[in-house]
């Protein structure tokens, strides 16, 4: 049963300063993606990760993924405010399509 | 990307009844998925429609409870049958494309 754990599942940081949600995952998977969600709205697609190291960066998250240590990694740098929401990783099992979710970073940005 | 509505958007219910939540998508799509996010809690899977086939179903869900229609490459349906408080979740559709997934905006239903 493939397992998808995120951590750490709430965060709060002050604007301007880095962090970074991991993304562990029981076992091999073609596909990593990464959502966002804000309160009472549905997903939005942030980025999906194909290969051993893939990188994507969209604004001031970043995207990586190595599938040896099956871990994806989200680096928010300097957050702001607007990218409060929870952010969830999601995993493709054997190119199925049929994601398993992790549990959800609820991310605070205080000002 | 893949334009996907539902309907209703929400709806407050009573124990007992059923209700069919619709999934329409912009474009023909082999395959489209119907999540439940328990209120705040992840997603989960329940089951994968795929048009001219029966819907697959995760382990948790049955099809008496979750009754699915496929009729069509852009269309589904879910249906909740015999509803509990448990039941009061958020409904997602989605679909596969193109690599990417993309989410319905979802129906929150409210059991009481």
């Amino acid at each position: 049963e493939l397992k998808v754990e995120q951590n750490p599942l709430f965060l709060s940081m002050q604007e301007g300063k880095n962090y970074t949600i991991y993304c562990n995952y029981s076992t091999t998977s073609d596909r990593l993606y990464w959502y966002r969600q804000d309160p009472g709205k549905s997903l939005e697609s942030l980025f999906v990760l194909l290969s051993n190291g893939a990188v994507k960066q969209e604004g001031r998250l970043m995207a990586s993924l190595d599938t040896k240590a099956r871990l994806s990694t989200l680096h928010i740098t300097a957050a702001v405010h607007d990218l409060s929401a929870t952010y969830f990783c999601a995993v493709d099992g054997a190119g199925s399509y049929q994601l398993t979710f992790g549990k959800g970073t609820k991310l605070s940005v205080i000002p | 990307s893949a334009v996907i509505s539902q309907k209703p958007s929400r709806d407050i219910c009573q124990r007992g009844t059923s209700l069919t939540i619709q999934c329409q998508v912009d474009s023909q799509v082999t395959m489209m998925f119907w999540y439940r996010q328990q209120p705040g809690q992840s997603l989960t899977l329940i089951a994968t429609a795929n048009q001219g086939s029966e819907a697959t179903y995760e382990s948790g869900f049955v099809i008496d409870k979750f009754p699915i229609s496929r009729p069509n490459l852009t269309f589904s349906t879910l249906t909740v049958s015999n509803m509990s408080p448990e039941d009061s979740s958020i409904y997602l559709c989605s679909v596969a494309e193109g690599g990417e997934q993309y989410f319905g905006p979802g129906t929150r239903l409210t059991v009481t």
